[in-house]
């Protein structure tokens, strides 16, 4: 069936040092791949997205990487900074209907000075 | 920054009651959805909603739930007779067209059903 799932469930790091998060999917017909970040009481707020035609999609300090081949998703962000400490989802759609995302379990990002 | 906004915030209502959450997505928005988060559980999709009805909905949302579209700015979840499983986080959200534009949420409005 259809799964979104991440790889780890809590993440620490540095100030200043890169972060990455890892998403597995399994729905091989999902075409559109988004990144949320949520901060402790507050909504999903999108941060990058990428659709399933390109492998890779940079932003202001983040990059999202796309491979198809093995079903993977994965979220970069350069040079952490502690306003980046929340919990990262990916969230995946399937072909054709933008309408129902599938999110992911979710990876706490904590940053440390 | 256009964005959602929900109301209330926190609503804490006794098992059996019916509630109503409100939300104003953003003003050239076409498409709106609601989702649920379960306190430390992922995010999940409940109903999206275009042009004055549902296009597609979870088996989460069954009979006790329905969504309206009164006037032309308000998006509203009615649970007919909550349950204690109903309480969560729920998330109102809009985007402007369902082919990849980006979906932005709310701030969420905070369930308690006691």
């Amino acid at each position: 069936g259809e799964s979104v799932g991440l790889h780890l469930p809590t993440l620490s790091v540095q100030e200043g040092d890169n972060s990455i998060i890892n998403c597995a999917y399994s729905n091989s017909a999902s075409d559109y791949f988004i990144w949320y970040k949520q901060e402790s009481g507050k909504g999903p707020q999108f941060i990058i997205d990428i659709r399933s035609n390109m492998d890779k999609r940079q932003g202001q300090r983040v990059t999202v990487l796309l491979n198809k081949t093995v079903k993977h998703l994965s979220l970069q962000i350069a040079a952490t900074q502690p306003g980046d400490s929340a919990v990262y989802f990916c969230a995946e759609a399937p072909s054709g209907g933008y309408n129902k995302l599938i999110f992911g379990a979710g990876t706490r990002l904590a940053v440390h000075p | 920054e256009p964005e959602v906004t929900q109301t209330p915030s926190h609503q804490v209502t006794q098992m059996g009651q019916e509630v109503i959450l409100r939300c104003v997505p953003i003003s050239n928005h076409l498409y709106f959805y609601w989702y649920r988060q379960i306190l430390g559980q992922k995010v999940e999709f409940l109903v999206s909603f275009y042009n004055n009805e549902i296009s597609e909905k979870s088996e989460i949302f069954d009979d006790q739930f329905s969504v309206e579209r009164p006037d032309g700015s308000n998006f509203t979840l009615k649970i007919r007779s909550t349950k204690l499983e109903d309480s969560a986080m729920y998330f109102c959200a809009s985007s402007d067209r369902v082919s990849g534009n980006t979906i932005y949420f709310g701030e969420g409005s905070w369930l308690t059903v006691v």
